[in-house]
């Protein structure tokens, strides 16, 4: 597709399951992010690939919290054992460019809503 | 520790009026980025600032960064319906350029 997709659209859960949300990057981008967004809120950096390698981890709120991108192209957050805390919409981003310049344009998809109950 | 606060929070104007969003913090940042958010999307760039003292006009938005590089405005001119959305800026500090700090938003509604 042409621009940033992420499945699935909605997720409900209840409190104790393990959830996995994905990030289809815009094909060639070889940085991606995850961030969280509170009800309409600013967004709340996550964690950060360079290709396969997330050398910024730094925002995953807990252990609970891990992600994975393989082929340089799809990634995969997981929550494990869900809160009611967690209920928020996940953004994923991609950018053309990673840490090499002090600025770059990233590309958002749609979000994940996870309604944690 | 929220690094970008912006204010107001909310806003609600009529079509035709002017307005202007702030984004403040006591960091500096290397560059600044806004961006426009609609319900059920993720947020589209509008703009990115890199010299302290900028300023860059897309139609009636004129976008400024501080000379001090801590802050930055948004200034809209005769306001739109189609102006409506959540505004956020965007931080990226001097060694992590990987990430941006996003500003706490400032949600815009403009009605006829």
């Amino acid at each position: 597709g042409a621009g940033v997709s992420q499945s699935p659209s909605n997720k409900v859960t209840e409190k104790g399951k393990d959830v996995e949300l994905r990030c289809d990057p815009i094909s060639g981008h070889t940085a991606l992010y995850w961030y969280r967004q509170s009800l309409g809120q600013g967004l709340e950096f996550l964690i950060y690939f360079q290709g396969n390698s997330a050398p910024d981890k730094s925002g995953l709120p807990s252990d609970r919290f891990s992600a994975e991108r393989t082929g340089g192209s799809v990634s995969t957050l997981t929550i494990q054992r869900t809160q009611q805390e967690d209920s928020a919409v996940y953004l994923c981003a991609s950018s053309a460019q990673g840490a090499f310049l002090s600025y770059n344009e990233q590309f958002f998809g749609p979000g994940t809503r996870l309604t944690v109950l | 520790t929220q690094l970008l606060e912006q204010s107001p929070q909310f806003l609600s104007i009529q079509e035709g009026e002017n307005l202007t969003v702030y984004c403040n913090s006591s960091s500096v940042f290397s560059s600044l980025q806004w961006y426009r958010q609609e319900p059920g999307e993720g947020p589209v760039l509008l703009v990115t600032v890199v010299t302290g003292g900028e300023v860059k006009k897309l139609k009636r938005l004129t976008f400024q960064f501080g000379d001090a590089r801590k802050d930055s405005s948004l200034h809209i001119t005769a306001a739109q319906p189609g102006d409506t959305g959540l505004y956020l800026c965007a931080g990226a500090r001097t060694g992590t350029a990987s990430k941006l700090t996003f500003g706490t938003g400032t949600r815009l509604q403009v009605t006829l």
